[in-house]
């Protein structure tokens, strides 16, 4: 069973250009939740998603960040514009539709973000 | 204030000894609580659920105190593999998303 799959694993792009993340949750999960991570920083919450359905986006920017998370394929995570703040490492996880509170979350392995 | 908080630390920590820290969380609405394991540069992980009576996972005890909101975690016979940043993290009665302390580095040498 696979994990939480996160592609690209490295993203480099220059100032203004478009970035866009990707996250396939583990099977048998419809929940998905971003997280960015600065530089020497803990977690931050962006977004929760289920299947086509924005939950809590109270965490993301209000200008040039998207997220989604369609009915088919994996869930994608927009920034338009990056500018060189935007690098960090996105961290994306999944939960299944029941009640999470004993198992946590199962995080991706991360995109690394690197604007110049 | 944030809502979790952490020592950041680090911890230096002799192998084999016993090392301890805190997490104070300021939301009396947390009902839920864990704590994750971050190696550098990767993904954190689990390491373990904290239960209000404690809880105990081989070298790991957890331990919640609602009336004074904090949570500890207590490692013995501390090993060279458990050098990571800790993460406490809580999650409300409503709604699915975690948050996150900012971490307490621990560093165990020989």
């Amino acid at each position: 069973n696979a994990g939480v799959m996160q592609n690209p694993r490295h993203l480099v792009r220059r100032r203004g250009q478009e970035a866009r993340l990707r996250c396939s949750p583990m099977k048998g999960h419809s929940h998905v939740y971003w997280y960015r991570q600065l530089p020497e920083e803990g977690l931050k919450f962006m977004v929760y998603l289920q299947k086509e359905n924005i939950i809590d986006e109270s965490g993301m920017p209000k200008e040039r960040f998207s997220a989604e998370f369609p009915k088919e394929g994996p869930s994608i995570l927009r920034i338009q514009q990056v500018v060189r703040g935007d690098s960090a490492a996105y961290f994306c996880a999944s939960s299944p539709p029941n009640r999470l509170d004993n198992y946590g979350y199962t995080f991706g392995s991360g995109t690394r973000l690197t604007v110049v | 204030r944030k809502e979790v908080e952490q020592d950041p630390g680090p911890f230096n920590v002799p192998e084999g000894a016993t090392v301890a820290f805190n997490c104070t969380y300021s939301n009396s609405a947390s009902q839920s609580f864990f704590w994750y394991r971050q190696d550098c540069r990767k993904e954190p992980k689990l390491l373990m659920s904290v239960y209000s009576s404690g809880n105990e996972d081989g070298r790991f005890t957890a331990q919640l105190n609602r009336a004074s909101q904090y949570i500890s975690l207590l490692i013995r016979d501390s090993k060279l593999s458990d050098s990571a940043t800790y993460l406490c993290v809580a999650i409300k009665a409503a709604g699915n998303k975690l948050t996150f302390g900012g971490g307490t580095r621990v560093l165990v040498k020989p």
